[in-house]
């Protein structure tokens, strides 16, 4: 039971470059989702997904797509990456949406964007 | 002003110190408080869960929840080196618990000196 797994863990792009952070869960969790923590910020909700099929906006979603094909995999597109979008991203999962069920992390990708 | 404030620290305390480590929030609607642990270089994990006011321990660890001043806290008793750590408060409303409307604190980091 490997949890939730992101790749890759460590990432360099330059602006206007496009890349994909992948995040896959084996839990049979419903509720996928995407943070990004920064220094003095905290962890701020990107996108969310309740179930295959569809998918949400969080707090800071701009320059961000999602798509949720599989119960499994929650994959994250930088369009256009731009330097605001350094941060270190954490994919999670919860086995249900409501009642502040528990949030597994996975380990983090460190995106540095020139 | 944040929803939800957290003192960044570091906090550096001695073995087998008691540690207090505090939230302040503004949203009266929030039912739903956690604590997360995030070592260096990993990912959030659930510490501790408490529903509505009142204490609950777990071990050597303690979380209280004061609704009437919108405020939280988690104690480590006998802290241990071990316990060095972010550790990071987070908090939803009674609307189901959604888990995309939580609120994550900054975090305030502890060291624990041996």
């Amino acid at each position: 039971n490997a949890g939730v797994t992101q790749t890759p863990k460590f990432q360099v792009l330059k602006t206007g470059q496009s890349m994909t952070l992948q995040c896959a869960q084996d839990m049979n969790h419903e509720y996928m989702s995407w943070y990004r923590q920064d220094p003095g910020m905290g962890l701020r909700l990107i996108h969310y997904s309740v179930g295959a099929g569809i998918t949400d906006q969080g707090e800071v979603p701009n320059g961000y797509n999602v798509s949720r094909s599989t119960t499994e995999d929650f994959p994250l597109r930088l369009l256009s990456a731009a330097p605001s979008q350094t941060s270190v991203y954490f994919c999670a999962s919860s086995f249900r949406q409501g009642g502040g069920g528990e949030l597994f992390f996975g380990e983090g990708s460190r995106l540095t964007v020139l | 002003q944040k929803e939800v404030e957290q003192d960044p620290g570091p906090l550096s305390v001695p073995e087998g110190a008691i540690v207090s480590l505090n939230c302040t929030y503004s949203n009266s609607a929030f039912q739903y408080f956690m604590w997360y642990r995030q070592y260096s270089r990993k990912g959030p994990e659930l510490l501790m869960y408490t529903y509505s006011s009142g204490n609950k321990e777990d071990g050597r660890f303690t979380a209280q929840v004061d609704k009437s001043s919108k405020y939280i806290s988690l104690f480590i008793r006998d802290s241990q080196p071990s316990d060095s750590a972010t550790y990071l408060c987070a908090m939803t409303s009674n609307y189901g618990g959604a888990t995309n409307k939580l609120i994550f604190g900054t975090g305030t980091l502890l060291a624990v000196q041996p």
